[in-house]
């Protein structure tokens, strides 16, 4: 049983576009959300996190986006830049899972010149 | 700078063989770090939990006898692939959670095996 879940297992866009990630969950008990980039045989590096208070967190040119009732979040990039290229993971844990993360299966992401 | 050293990055073993991975904590002490398995494209499984001191916490349907932890300090956690077949050929991850700091963990560089 999947409690995390990335559907698009690839998804490719245009330098300067918008960049939309996709993530889903099914265990509410969730109360915290990351979002990591991950390049090929290297460990994940982490991009954005949110609390399950908020609905919005932004960083520069990423922001998570989170819809409680829906158990649905998401990663934007604008604009979209070729070295963000990646495959990106969308984790969560409860806050008494011990950190303890579970993640989806990742999406790659192209960005193309 | 690398918050979290794992090593070796990569390993080619026969089979029959054991092989160690250490994951080393480089800015702080870890009570727990996080061991992890990637098979190409799936997610990250976790594996177990190691703790400092005491036994690793193992995810259902990990065989602790197969992958044994060893959390002898703060700052190093070890992986031992016991007896390695080919399909125990994985990427394996190590993180150490920072409980609070903003980022929940940083990942080791991982370690590709290759059981031939």
């Amino acid at each position: 049983d999947q409690q995390v879940k990335q559907n698009s297992p690839s998804l490719s866009v245009q330098e300067g576009r918008i960049s939309i990630l996709n993530c889903d969950y099914t265990n509410s008990m969730f109360d915290y959300f990351l979002w990591y980039k991950k390049y090929p045989a290297e460990g994940p590096t982490f991009l954005i996190s949110i609390s399950s208070i908020k609905d919005k967190n932004e960083d520069g040119r990423f922001t998570v986006f989170l819809n409680k009732s829906a158990k649905h979040l998401s990663l934007h990039i604008v604009p979209s830049q070729p070295g963000d290229s990646a495959v990106y993971f969308c984790a969560a844990y409860s806050g008494g899972s011990n950190y303890k993360l579970t993640f989806g299966k990742g999406t790659l992401l192209t960005v193309n010149p | 700078g690398a918050v979290v050293s794992q090593h070796p990055s990569r390993v080619i073993c026969k089979s029959g063989t054991s092989v160690k991975i250490e994951c080393r904590s480089l800015d702080f002490q870890a009570t727990t770090m996080f061991w992890y398995r990637q098979f190409p494209k799936k997610s990250l499984m976790l594996m177990a939990t190691s703790n400092e001191g005491s036994k690793a916490t193992y995810e259902q349907g990990v065989e602790k006898d197969k992958f044994l932890i060893n959390h002898a300090s703060l700052t190093l956690s070890t992986l031992t692939v016991t007896s390695a077949h080919p399909e125990d050929s994985s990427f394996y991850i190590c993180s150490v959670p920072t409980r609070g700091l903003g980022t929940e963990a940083f990942f080791g560089q991982g370690t590709r095996l290759t059981v031939v």
